[in-house]
């Protein structure tokens, strides 16, 4: 369901290391996933999105895992660097509704 | 700049004052999507909109908060009587249709409500 009042958990990485942020969505239902990234006071940017007809999508040092079998959604970055400090949210929709769902966000922290 | 335009940025109110937000979506976008997102906290759906139209509001107040897409002008999120419990960062974003392609959400820089 929607995150209700809980501090964003922590993940520190070294820079240049590989970065695997989880994320478990409420809706089996759910056919289309998105990763995005929030720099401090600004507005949430795309990362990358998958289907629920795949379980891998692959970008540009990203990539997006889904496991349907246990709801699960994972957001991998390579080679880590500083400029990915920030907060990053998935993101479920349902068919036949309207709502894109955030999950309650993973701070990511790129230590030099 | 094409994105998706917010005003004001920061918007400081006295409790039982109105605030209003604004939102002008992406060129050629007809959707648009009001969050709201409390400090440390994820986003939370408050509406979806189109053209002249509110398609789901299940995420709004029932008392106090509207919201309005219009014909012609940016989409806008009203508060009255504003509390302390309202302040918190509202963000708007727009998409060109429902579950395409595409589907992703274009978010613009969010305004960031005060209230005293």
């Amino acid at each position: 369901g929607e995150n209700v009042g809980l501090h964003l958990p922590t993940l520190s990485v070294q820079e240049g290391d590989n970065s695997i942020i989880n994320c478990a969505y409420s809706n089996s239902a759910s056919d289309y996933f998105i990763w995005y990234k929030q720099e401090s006071g600004k507005g949430p940017q795309f990362i990358i999105d998958i289907r629920s007809n795949m379980d891998k999508r692959q970008g540009q040092r990203v990539t997006v895992l889904l496991n349907k079998t246990v709801k699960h959604l994972s957001l991998q970055i390579a080679a880590t660097q500083p400029g990915d400090s920030a907060v990053y949210f998935c993101a479920e929709n349902t068919p036949g509704t309207y709502k894109y769902i955030f999950g309650t966000g993973t701070r990511l922290k790129v230590l030099a | 700049n094409a994105g998706v335009m917010q005003n004001p940025r920061h918007l400081v109110r006295r409790r039982g004052q109105e605030a209003r937000l604004r939102c002008s979506p992406m060129k050629g976008h007809s959707h648009v999507y009001w969050y709201r997102q409390l400090p440390e906290e994820g986003l939370k759906f408050m509406v979806y909109l189109q053209k002249e139209n509110i398609i789901d509001e299940s995420g709004m107040p029932k008392e106090r908060f509207s919201a309005e897409f219009p014909k012609e002008g940016p989409s806008i999120l009203r508060i009255q009587q504003v509390v302390r419990g309202d302040s918190a960062a509202y963000f708007c974003a727009s998409s060109p249709q429902i579950i395409d392609d595409t589907g992703e959400l274009f978010f613009g820089e969010g305004s960031r409500l005060t209230v005293l």
